[in-house]
């Protein structure tokens, strides 16, 4: 268990909606990251928060939007979703910062079909 | 942009044998370079790692090499067992930053 938290497990919805993921890091991590996994992209970085603050973006969909709350939880929220969009996604969380190290631990993934 | 390329794509091996995993990376600021494990379905597990201070890491039967000046490093697993079988991927990164991924090595341990 790597202490980051990662809900719901799965998640069946329908091309055009919309979903919410949520993550809680590790104890005292400050930053958090979000990763897709599918079949042929393999993990692909999304975003990036830190203590709050959006710190960096990869290749996120405008469709798809996150945020980190005051209590360091983390939301990716995913509209109009499409057939593609089905994949697994992982939250990260390390220490960051300069009290820390940049080891990223997984949480354990929240796999969303898209029917 | 940075990339990761990570070699071979799969890996059989009969069990205590040696496997070796080879990634090269593009970003020359890259500073971090984790190797996790993968079960089917599970979490990307974290199981070494080594920063480029440093040339190799060792940590009972896995180890890791790294060659700045080449932009390669390398997962080796001696006396490996079956639940060795998992995918491997590397990965490299800038301090606190997104980590780059390869694309994967699947590993097969044959008792």
């Amino acid at each position: 268990d790597s202490g980051v938290t990662q809900t719901p497990k799965h998640l069946i919805t329908a091309t055009g909606q919309r979903v919410t993921l949520r993550c809680s890091p590790r104890s005292g991590d400050l930053s958090v990251y979000w990763y897709q996994q599918s079949l042929d992209q393999g993990l692909q970085f999304l975003i990036q928060y830190y203590n709050g603050e959006e710190r960096a973006k990869g290749n996120i969909l405008e469709r798809f939007s996150a945020q980190q709350f005051p209590d360091l939880h983390s939301e990716l929220n995913l509209s109009s979703l499409e057939l593609g969009d089905s994949a697994l996604y992982f939250c990260a969380s390390s220490p960051g910062g300069l009290a820390g190290g940049s080891e990223q631990f997984f949480g354990p993934g929240t796999r969303l079909t898209v029917l | 942009g940075e990339n990761v390329e990570q070699h071979p794509s799969t890996l059989s091996v009969q069990e205590g044998d040696s496997a070796v995993i080879k990634c090269t990376y593009s970003d020359s600021a890259s500073n971090y370079f984790p190797w996790y494990k993968q079960e089917l379905g599970k979490r990307p597990q974290l199981i070494i790692d080594i920063r480029s201070n440093v040339g190799e890491k060792k940590d009972q039967r896995i180890a890791v090499t790294l060659n700045k000046t080449a932009k390669h490093f390398s997962l080796h697993i001696t006396e490996t067992q079956p639940e060795d079988s998992a995918v491997y991927f590397c990965a490299a990164s800038r301090s606190f930053q997104k980590l780059v991924f390869g694309t994967g090595t699947r590993l097969l341990v044959s008792p």
